[in-house]
């Protein structure tokens, strides 16, 4: 089976940082995914890990430790229109946490 | 267009009716997801096909619910006799291999009346 865990919601300032962690326990690894989802649109890819390390991409940033199951999204200089849900997906077939929903505030 | 469809994008039924969505994947994509969501929440996984065959069906919560994927590309989810419960927003989701990342169609927002 599968369980992820992400905290439900966080709320964060206009140009700070922000990291998202993401906690699984599954019986088949594949990669871990970050998605990211505005309300009433459908979830985005944003990145993914399938090795220990950090993945950079631009203003967002993604971590994996696979021997302690932990994974985490860093978002830089943040944006108000970075206001959305974001996702963490694991296995083939890719089941979703409940995800975080990030507030940006002014 | 070159991504993700689904139809209908919004279905308003009665309870007891007979319900199917579509989903037209991307062409070439070999992995098809079905998922839903409710207000608040992350998607569920209901049932993810590879090619014409379904690799994990867990997901489904009871035998009301069923999927096709006849010839590899688009995909039918089928409802019966639906329950207020099973109202929800329908996402399907394609990728060019399991574990590769995905890409979503705009869902079907279902309401069963």
């Amino acid at each position: 089976g599968q369980n992820i865990d992400q905290p439900t919601e966080m709320t964060a300032t206009e140009g700070a940082i922000v990291q998202i962690n993401c906690t699984y326990q599954t019986s088949g690894f594949n990669g871990l995914f970050w998605y990211q989802q505005h309300a009433g649109e459908a979830p985005t890819f944003l990145s993914y890990n399938v090795l220990d390390g950090l993945e950079e991409k631009g203003r967002f940033s993604s971590f994996l430790s696979r021997s302690k199951g932990y994974s985490y999204l860093l978002l830089k200089e943040l944006q108000m229109k970075d206001s959305a849900s974001y996702l963490c997906a694991v296995g083939g077939d890719m089941r979703f946490g409940a995800g975080t929903r990030l507030t940006v505030k002014p | 267009g070159a991504g993700v469809s689904q139809t209908p994008s919004n279905k308003v039924t009665e309870k007891g009716k007979y319900v199917e969505l579509r989903c037209d994947p991307i062409s070439g994509h070999t992995a098809l997801y079905w998922y839903r969501q409710s207000l608040g929440q992350g998607p569920e996984f209901l049932i993810y096909f590879q090619g014409t065959g379904a690799a994990d069906d867990s997901g489904l919560p009871n035998d009301r619910f069923f999927a096709v994927r006849p010839e590899g590309s688009v995909s039918t989810l089928k409802i019966q006799r639906t329950e207020r419960g099973d109202s929800a927003v329908y996402l399907c989701a394609s990728s060019l291999d399991p574990g590769q990342p995905q890409h979503f169609g705009d869902g079907t927002r279902l309401s069963i009346l």
